[in-house]
């Protein structure tokens, strides 16, 4: 019972390279989101998604694109690093419709130096 | 000023006492309220939804006041195991977005 399994788990990165992190849940969830996460400032929405094909911003999307093709699957790209996209990074699902509870993956520890 | 605000702590308790959170919310429009718990470098879990009638899961007892938009969390007989990030979430839209508190430190001395 995987739940929501998120990849990698610590990454350092440098200053303009570009990277994905990976997102998949098994539990067919129809929303899916990325946050970050920061000293003093809670998770914070990047980009969410309400099923296949269908993305929106968050409160922090500069910087970061996604995509969702499959229902399983929301990977957060980040197209050109920057040390403040250093952060811990969650991505989150949940079914549709209101009061549904919100499974998380493990969490990314991103470096960017 | 953020949309969902919660005292940081710490809070610092012996085991056994009895320990409040508040929680604040500016949004109205707020559909959907619950507390999460956060353990150090995890994941945020689902501690407990919270209702306008109050509810209660063992130890710990949530209530939501909708004219004064004000969320509490009550835990009593502190446990060891209690100490966590307690975190207020508020849900609001079409899509029922969460929205964060920056959560409170519970750290519980034996």
């Amino acid at each position: 019972n995987a739940g929501v399994t998120q990849t990698p788990k610590f990454q350092v990165l440098k200053t303009g390279q570009s990277m994905t992190l990976q997102c998949a849940q098994d539990m067919n969830h129809e929303y899916m989101s990325w946050y970050r996460q920061d000293p003093g400032m809670g998770l914070r929405l990047i980009h969410y998604s309400v099923g296949a094909g269908i993305t929106d911003q968050g409160e922090v999307p500069n910087g970061y694109n996604v995509s969702r093709s499959t229902t399983e699957d929301f990977p957060l790209r980040l197209l050109s690093a920057a040390p403040s996209q250093t952060s811990v990074y969650f991505c989150a699902s949940r079914k549709e419709g209101r009061g549904t509870e919100a499974f998380f993956g493990q969490g990314t520890r991103l470096t960017v130096v | 000023r953020k949309e969902v605000e919660q005292d940081p702590g710490p809070f610092n308790v012996p085991e056994g006492a009895t320990v409040a959170f508040n929680c604040t919310y500016s949004n109205s429009a707020s559909q959907s309220f619950f507390w999460y718990r956060q353990d150090c470098r995890k994941e945020p879990k689902l501690l407990m939804s919270v209702y306008s009638s109050g509810n209660e899961d063992g130890r710990f007892t949530a209530q939501l006041n909708r004219a004064s938009q004000y969320i509490s969390l009550l835990i009593r007989d502190s446990k060891l195991s209690d100490s966590a990030t307690y975190l207020c979430v508020v849900a609001r839209g079409a899509t029922n977005k969460l929205i964060f508190g920056t959560g409170t430190l519970l750290a519980v001395q034996p």
